[in-house]
């Protein structure tokens, strides 16, 4: 089966500077990769998510990259704000699956 | 509005007892899920399905069933709760999209085992 490591578990960032979580994937048939944000005691919500057949996506400050040479994917947060501090899960899908599996979070603070 | 409707929120119970918790959703999606997670933690899949009458284990061991007999809705026994099974619940859907599905979450269901 898939199995997703992500880095750091902790990040505190300045306000208004850039954070990147990075997340490795084992199985080279996963071809979806979302990331979710979950402030605290409140729902996953799908802030951005990329497909295979693609390197980069952009929303806003928020963007994803993939290589899928490499298998890893990443998440990028520009002029991070206060409102961005929360946990962050990657996850991964094989194609035809439909499990998703997730990392085991980072929790991103930011520093005003 | 569209959404996934999970109750009780909050539940404690006292070992040895039976609970179902809850789950509705009107996305109009097929596929359902139950994730477990710890406070902050890795979210872990117990149970899935397809559609009506379908339903599979997940990658996490989980001494609860569920059951599917109406499209919107999923709902999750534990037949005798122990303080093992303490932790939130989150119920999902998902509707099919080219390359892959995308996952919605309800906001949770908080069991307390005592």
């Amino acid at each position: 089966g898939e199995n997703v490591e992500q880095h750091p578990s902790t990040l505190s960032v300045q306000e208004g500077d850039s954070a990147v979580i990075k997340c490795t994937y084992s199985d080279s048939a996963s071809n979806y990769f979302p990331w979710y944000k979950q402030e605290l005691g409140k729902r996953p919500q799908l802030i951005i998510d990329i497909r295979s057949n693609v390197g980069e996506k952009k929303d806003q400050r928020i963007a994803v990259t993939l290589n899928k040479t490499a298998k890893h994917f990443s998440l990028h947060i520009t002029e991070t704000q206060p409102e961005d501090s929360a946990v962050y899960f990657c996850a991964a899908r094989i194609f035809g699956n439909e499990k998703l599996t997730f990392g085991t979070g980072t929790r991103l603070t930011i520093i005003p | 509005e569209a959404d996934i409707y999970q109750t009780p929120r909050y539940l404690v119970i006292g070992t040895g007892k039976k609970i179902t918790l809850e789950c509705s959703q009107t996305m109009g999606h097929d596929k359902m899920y139950w994730y477990q997670q710890d406070p902050g933690m890795e979210l872990h899949l117990i149970h899935y399905s397809y559609g009506v009458n379908s339903t599979e284990k997940g990658d996490l061991s989980s001494e609860s069933t569920v059951s599917r007999i109406r499209t919107e809705h999923f709902p999750l026994t534990l037949e005798s709760a122990r303080p093992s099974h303490t932790s939130q619940y989150l119920c999902a859907s998902s509707r099919d999209r080219p390359g892959g599905n995308t996952i919605y979450f309800g906001e949770g269901s908080w069991l307390t085992v005592v």
